[in-house]
């Protein structure tokens, strides 16, 4: 079956701007997590959507926000972009919410913000 | 809180030999679950291993072991008979919630080298 995908691979965006990232999940997973991968910070947790509800949100502003939709898709969207918002965003999906649960993720969105 | 360290930023090891790749956490929780992910340049990251706290039996996984010591809080991978294609960045997480909180908590990460 496929995997998790993310589009898209690579964004440039300009400081200010905003961006939109999309993550479709593996069919019937229910649970998408984003998280945000950069080399200083490491892989850091930016919020998790079940059942498209928001059930979790990590230490991060108010310009990152994220939706799911009815099939499970789920977007995130950063709002003003600033420079240290250049990152590696990883989508994972699992198919409950539990601590045993292998969480799949994509090849995630490589966004450059200048 | 949960935490999760790797110490080792960066690892090599010689084509079929054996590395180990370290980590600690803290978690305040009884029952838990440990997970190894391996993230090679295509980026996807893939789940090499897992733990259960409460299983004493090391976790194996054809090349890739665990050591897992529960009062010492430490969770290393052993992999034996390195190949070319273990090169990678190696994670440690632990998976918190299931409730309300549920996400992954990761290491830093160790990158690995492996040289022919």
């Amino acid at each position: 079956k496929a995997g998790v995908t993310q589009t898209p691979r690579y964004l440039i965006k300009t400081r200010g701007q905003q961006v939109t990232l999309s993550c479709s999940p593996i069919s019937g997973h229910r649970s998408v997590s984003w998280y945000q991968q950069t080399p200083g910070q490491g892989l850091q947790f930016l919020f998790e959507y079940f059942s498209e509800t928001q059930r979790n949100k990590g230490n991060f502003p108010g310009r990152f926000s994220g939706r799911q939709f009815s099939n499970s898709r789920s977007e995130m969207n950063v709002s003003t972009l600033e420079l240290g918002d250049s990152a590696l965003y990883l989508c994972a999906s699992s198919l409950v919410r539990n601590v045993n649960t292998e969480a799949f993720f994509g090849q995630g969105t490589r966004l450059t913000v200048v | 809180a949960q935490t999760v360290t790797q110490s080792q930023p960066e690892m090599s090891v010689q084509e079929a030999e054996t590395v180990t790749l370290s980590c600690t956490y803290d978690t305040s929780e009884s029952d838990y679950y440990l997970f190894w992910y391996k993230q090679p340049p295509s980026r996807q990251m893939i789940l090499v291993i897992r733990q259960e706290a409460y299983k004493q039996q090391n976790a194996t996984e054809n090349r890739f072991s665990v050591n897992f010591q529960k009062a010492a809080k430490s969770f290393s991978l052993k992999i034996s008979d390195s190949q070319l294609g273990d090169a990678a960045m190696y994670f440690c997480a632990l998976p918190v919630g299931g409730g309300s909180n549920y996400k992954l908590t990761f290491g830093k990460g160790t990158l690995l080298t492996v040289n022919p």
